[in-house]
């Protein structure tokens, strides 16, 4: 078990560009978390999956952002059209509904995104 | 809806010293409560739950919190500081008995350990 992983770490982008992230969560853990954090603030929840199907979407998930989770494994967070306030860091996190500890979410390092 | 207040942007305590970090939540089910940790440039960890068993509640690195319907309250104590605690602290809350929804998180407690 490596833990949930995210890539790329850091990602410095000029406004207007469009950026993609990647998580790969825990290989047995069946749904999938995004979070947002900006400095000196707490994650604010994003989306989440439940294996392939997107389940719920926060009301800070405006148009430009998407999220999939193509055949129930890793996931990708895409943003469109960035602007300056989308400058955050972008956190991933995974959890086994069903299981013992179904209500643990187990949290990647994160990506760092800069919009210059 | 629901949402967590904590009170206390900074704490600063000596080492050896009892920490208290507080944290207050709302919400309209029962909720399932967490205390998570964050090291600087890491994600976070997650230092207890409580699911509406036992309402006083252990977690690692000799932290625990109790949860008080009462007082809508679920603070994190632990009885001596050590250097290593220092980080940022998140208590965060999800409605309970429907399954692992999204956390709703507290804005964070910086703690400064004193030497």
């Amino acid at each position: 078990d490596t833990g949930v992983s995210q890539n790329p770490r850091h990602k410095i982008t000029k406004r207007g560009q469009n950026v993609t992230f990647r998580c790969d969560p825990i290989s047995e853990h069946n749904r999938l978390y995004w979070y947002r954090q900006t400095l000196g603030q707490g994650p604010e929840f994003l989306t989440y999956f439940q294996n392939e199907a997107q389940l719920e979407k926060s009301r800070l998930l405006s148009d430009r952002f998407s999220a999939e989770r193509p055949k129930g494994s890793f996931s990708t967070l895409e943003i469109q059209r960035t602007e300056q306030g989308d400058s955050a860091m972008y956190l991933c996190a995974s959890s086994l509904v069903g299981g013992s500890n179904s209500y643990e979410q187990y949290f990647g390092p994160g990506t760092r995104l800069t919009v210059t | 809806a629901q949402s967590v207040t904590q009170l206390g942007s900074h704490v600063s305590v000596s080492e050896g010293a009892l920490v208290l970090l507080r944290c207050n939540y709302s919400s309209s089910v029962p909720p399932y409560l967490f205390w998570y940790v964050q090291y600087p440039n890491q994600g976070l960890q997650l230092l207890l739950k409580y699911t509406s068993a036992a309402t006083l509640v252990k977690g690692i690195n000799g932290f625990e919190a109790e949860f008080k319907k009462s007082e809508t309250s679920f603070h994190l104590t632990k009885p001596s500081a050590h250097m290593s605690d220092a980080a940022e602290y998140f208590c965060a809350v999800t409605p309970g008995g429907g399954g692992a929804d999204g956390l709703t998180f507290g804005k964070g407690t910086h703690l400064i350990i004193q030497p």
